[in-house]
């Protein structure tokens, strides 16, 4: 998994509670990513960050945070869980910006009851 | 917008035949393509990409071929092998230096013994 970790990769938690995710790489990759995975559906960028403290919105950002305060660590929160968040979340990685190959972790899924 | 798609959501095929499994793409900006790997719980694996100045790429018993005329990505298995059953999907990046990639939905590849 190209040295990323994702915690907790497995997560129980109910509506209205907030969640945070956590990303860390050893690659000291610039870029990084977070992406939900459902059924029927491609990957979707939820936010990504291309430095420390620089961050932007994908295109389902709606009811999530990022954070990225040292380069090897950024942050997914749901503020407040809902039962449309209930997925598989995966964090990426990429390097240079001529190599947009981007690296995945191994995921976490969540369920929000 | 843009949409990275499949012909085909399962395919099948004897172990030590060849495979193909294909992804046709909307947008002809696109010069970059990655084709992804993900077995059952596992988060995405990158098998192999190329660049739109390509029409072929060679790897270890996997080849890209890239036809821009029809927009149209295929990958190629060649001797098939039990470990080789997963999820395939292929994504696209059509601003060369920009992170973000387009992501298919996935064809799922089994291999009969």
């Amino acid at each position: 998994d190209a040295g990323i970790t994702q915690s907790p990769r497995h997560k129980v938690t109910e509506t209205g509670t907030p969640v945070t995710l956590r990303c860390h790489q050893t690659e000291n990759h610039r870029y990084m990513y977070w992406y939900r995975q459902d059924p029927g559906h491609g990957l979707r960028l939820i936010h990504y960050s291309y430095g420390v403290k620089d961050t932007d919105k994908g295109e389902v950002s709606d009811g999530y945070s990022v954070s990225r305060s040292k380069t090897e660590d950024f942050l997914l929160t749901l503020e407040s869980a809902t039962s449309s968040q209930t997925s598989v979340y995966f964090c990426a990685i990429s390097g240079k910006a001529t190599e947009e190959t981007q690296y995945f972790g191994p995921g976490t899924r969540l369920l929000v009851l | 917008g843009e949409s990275v798609g499949l012909h085909l959501p399962t395919l099948s095929v004897q172990e030590g035949d060849n495979s193909i499994i294909n992804c046709a793409y909307s947008n002809s900006a696109s010069d970059y393509f990655i084709w992804y790997k993900q077995e059952s719980g596992k988060g995405p694996q990158f098998i192999i990409d190329i660049r739109s100045n390509m029409d072929k790429r060679q790897g270890q018993r996997v080849t890209v071929l890239l036809n821009k005329t029809v927009k149209h990505l295929s990958l190629q298995i060649a001797a098939t092998q039990p470990g080789d059953s997963a999820v395939y999907f292929c994504a696209e990046n059509h601003n060369f230096g920009n992170e973000k990639l387009t992501f298919g939905t996935g064809t799922r590849l089994t291999i009969i013994p």
